[in-house]
């Protein structure tokens, strides 16, 4: 009875280094979030996927971000030539059904979040 | 650009008393209001939501009060518990999937 689960829970890197983050969403969920959390800041939306179509893109902060889902399920979020400014917990999020279109909208369950420091 | 602004950003209570929590937001168009408790390493859960047609939405001890004139929602918790003691985030969505998050008020009940 497995929630959403990340890995590495944490990552250090040197900049200039790429990371990949995993996150691996709830058995059978169609919708996958990921978002970024700076310390003491609330989550911010990177990008959703419905299945393995990524359906907005519009978080990214650049583009050394690139998420994928190829296949509907797992998804990893990779940033490239990490900068300290990436600094952040990297949170998944899944819901069982497509992101709707009107509310109440579907319930968003979290996963714990990798903590990344680039130094 | 902030558009869900939350106060306070830490807040202390003592255990049986109310902690309440502000949010307003600008933009016009979103349609749902969701809570988050977030406890150290843990990510974000859902704890309670409305929609803009409801002024109020009571679940236990947890209370959302909405004014859609005033563009402004708040959640109080009754009885506060040393439990309870976590960050809350309030949010906003329109379209469904891209939730807006405040900034997050640090509660901690003292027992």
């Amino acid at each position: 009875g497995a929630g959403v689960s990340q890995s590495p829970r944490y990552k250090v890197a040197k900049r200039g280094q790429d990371v990949a983050l995993r996150c691996d969403p709830i058995s059978g969920h169609v919708s996958l979030f990921w978002y970024q959390q700076a310390l003491g800041q609330g989550p911010e939306f990177l990008t959703y996927f419905q299945n393995e179509a990524q359906l907005d893109k519009s978080g990214l902060p650049s583009d050394r971000f690139f998420a994928e889902r190829p296949e509907g399920s797992v998804s990893t979020l990779k940033i490239q030539r990490t900068q300290q400014e990436d600094s952040a917990v990297y949170l998944c999020a899944s819901s069982l059904p497509p992101a709707g279109s009107y509310p109440p909208y579907n319930e968003q369950f979290f996963g714990p979040g990798t903590r990344l420091t680039v130094l | 650009q902030q558009q869900v602004k939350q106060s306070p950003q830490s807040l202390i209570v003592q255990k049986g008393g109310i902690s309440i929590i502000n949010c307003a937001y600008e933009n016009t168009a979103f349609d749902y209001f969701p809570w988050y408790q977030q406890f150290p390493g843990k990510g974000p859960a859902l704890l309670i939501a409305i929609r803009p047609d409801v002024s109020e939405k009571k679940e236990g001890r947890f209370t959302i009060s909405f004014n859609k004139s005033a563009k402004q929602f708040s959640l109080h918790i009754m009885d506060s518990q040393p439990g309870d003691s976590a960050t809350y985030f309030c949010a906003a969505l329109t379209g469904g999937f891209k939730t807006i998050f405040g900034a997050g008020t640090r509660l901690f009940v003292k027992a």
